[in-house]
């Protein structure tokens, strides 16, 4: 079965610094998709970024860019600039590309401080 | 984007009645959504797959006589907790299939009295 492991519970930046937050999966599929989610206060998830394990290169969404390695299954998350509407819960996730569910790390709550 | 709507976003309810939980994906047609359970600090668990027009798939050892999914039309799918307890008590979210992957509801939060 697919596992997802975020190896850290709390992370904390100061603002406007860099933080990377880990993610390791284990599968024995070699088509797949990652994801990162951000679950802020409101309870809201939303998507960060995903990764398609076929394209080599690493995703990017402004701020936010992924360490994808993949022989490795490490799919880190580096948020760049980072600021107090950053803070949240962070959850990776990955799917297989023939399978519907996702499957959620245990998340990594980040804090942002002033 | 798309946008799926989740009500109530909290609810209050007394030990042994039912409660329903709607889903609406807004702005898209939904083949697929999703049910989850998360409890506080903790990561979002699946419940169920819910397919329009068929039988939901509950994951292992969910109660599928105590959480009933239907999911009849593809902009609609509902969560009915039945004869609730307090232990059923947690924040309940949706998720839907689309285009670019999943979105999520803003979840619901169930207290059981």
């Amino acid at each position: 079965a697919q596992t997802v492991t975020q190896s850290q519970p709390e992370m904390s930046v100061q603002e406007a610094e860099t933080v990377t937050l880990s993610c390791t999966y284990d599968t024995s599929e070699s088509d797949y998709y990652l994801f990162w989610y951000k679950q802020p206060p409101s309870r809201q998830m939303i998507l960060v970024i995903r990764q398609e394990a076929y394209k080599q290169q690493n995703a990017t969404e402004n701020r936010f860019s992924v360490n994808f390695q993949k022989a490795a299954k490490s799919f880190s998350l580096k948020i760049s600039d980072s600021q107090l509407g950053d803070a949240a819960m962070y959850f990776c996730a990955y799917r297989t590309r023939g399978a519907q569910k996702l499957v959620f790390g245990q998340g990594t709550r980040l804090t942002i401080n002033p | 984007g798309a946008v799926v709507s989740q009500h109530p976003s909290w609810v209050i309810c007394k030990s042994g009645t039912s409660v329903k939980i709607e889903c609406r994906s807004l702005d898209f047609q939904a083949t697929t959504m999703f049910w989850y359970r998360q409890f506080p600090k903790q990561s979002l668990m699946l419940m169920a797959t819910s397919n329009e027009g068929s039988k939901a798939t509950y994951e292992q050892g969910v109660e599928k006589d105590k959480f009933l999914i239907n999911h009849a039309s593809l902009t609609l799918s509902t969560l009915t907790v039945t004869s609730a307890h307090p232990e059923d008590s947690s924040f309940y979210i949706c998720s839907a299939r689309d285009i670019e992957g999943y979105t999520f509801g803003s979840g619901t939060r169930l207290t059981v009295v």
